[in-house]
């Protein structure tokens, strides 16, 4: 039974267009985020959602717009596809402890974008 | 100034060894600390988390945390050539994880 995933697993597409990812949890988990994983196996934080609600915008360029319907989902729709937005992207979930701190992130199995 | 550092290796250590992973961080409000392992076009999985300054050994597995030096460590004893991955310093506070570049980590049998 998987905690987090997330389709495709594979995306290939032309510049220009728009895509979008899903992401689901089934840990019951507050907060959800999304990541990106370069060429240089750097992760980067891109967004984080708790509750619902849009906590950390980490300097994304507006082409990506999270959307989060429910605490169990968080979605990733890219406009405009770039070169440069060729990646590995993660979904990833964690449970709240108190303080603004967090038990550890729980990823899927990733998405490889690849942008032609 | 990047907010977790790790030196990207690779770090190659015979089969049985001892294998020492290192990373820093920049932001002194960090509050959990945690160890990633990730097998090529794999994702990230978890091997340990800290909370406090001292040991947690776990297994094979040691992790290490020093606040003051904004310091954390991570111990494979016994090294086995399944242990060959990237490992991946991760620091939490306030709802975002940051990641270290990641050590690459070869067991030689």
């Amino acid at each position: 039974d998987t905690a987090v995933s997330q389709t495709p697993k594979y995306l290939v597409t032309q510049m220009g267009n728009d895509k979008s990812i899903k992401c689901e949890q089934n840990l019951g988990h507050d907060t959800m985020y999304w990541y990106k994983q370069d060429s240089k196996k750097f992760l980067k934080i891109m967004f984080s959602y708790n509750n619902k609600e849009l906590i950390i915008n980490e300097t994304v360029p507006n082409r990506f717009s999270p959307k989060s319907p429910d605490k169990a989902h968080l979605n990733l729709h890219i406009n405009s596809l770039e070169l440069g937005d060729s990646a590995v992207y993660f979904c990833a979930s964690s449970q709240d402890r108190e303080g603004w701190v967090n038990t550890e992130a729980f990823f899927g199995q990733g998405t490889r974008l690849t942008v032609v | 100034q990047k907010e977790v550092e790790q030196n990207s290796g690779p770090l190659s250590v015979p089969e049985g060894a001892i294998a020492s992973l290192n990373c820093t961080y920049s932001d002194r409000g960090s509050q959990s600390f945690f160890w990633y392992r990730q097998y090529s076009g794999k994702s990230p999985e978890l091997i340990m988390s800290i909370y406090s300054n001292g040991d947690k050994e776990d297994g094979r597995f040691t992790a290490q945390l020093n606040k003051a030096s904004q310091y954390v460590s991570l111990l494979i004893r016994d090294s086995q050539p399944s242990d060959s991955a990237t490992y991946l310093c991760a620091v939490n506070n306030f709802n975002k994880f940051y990641f270290g570049s990641g050590t690459k980590l070869n067991v030689k049998p």
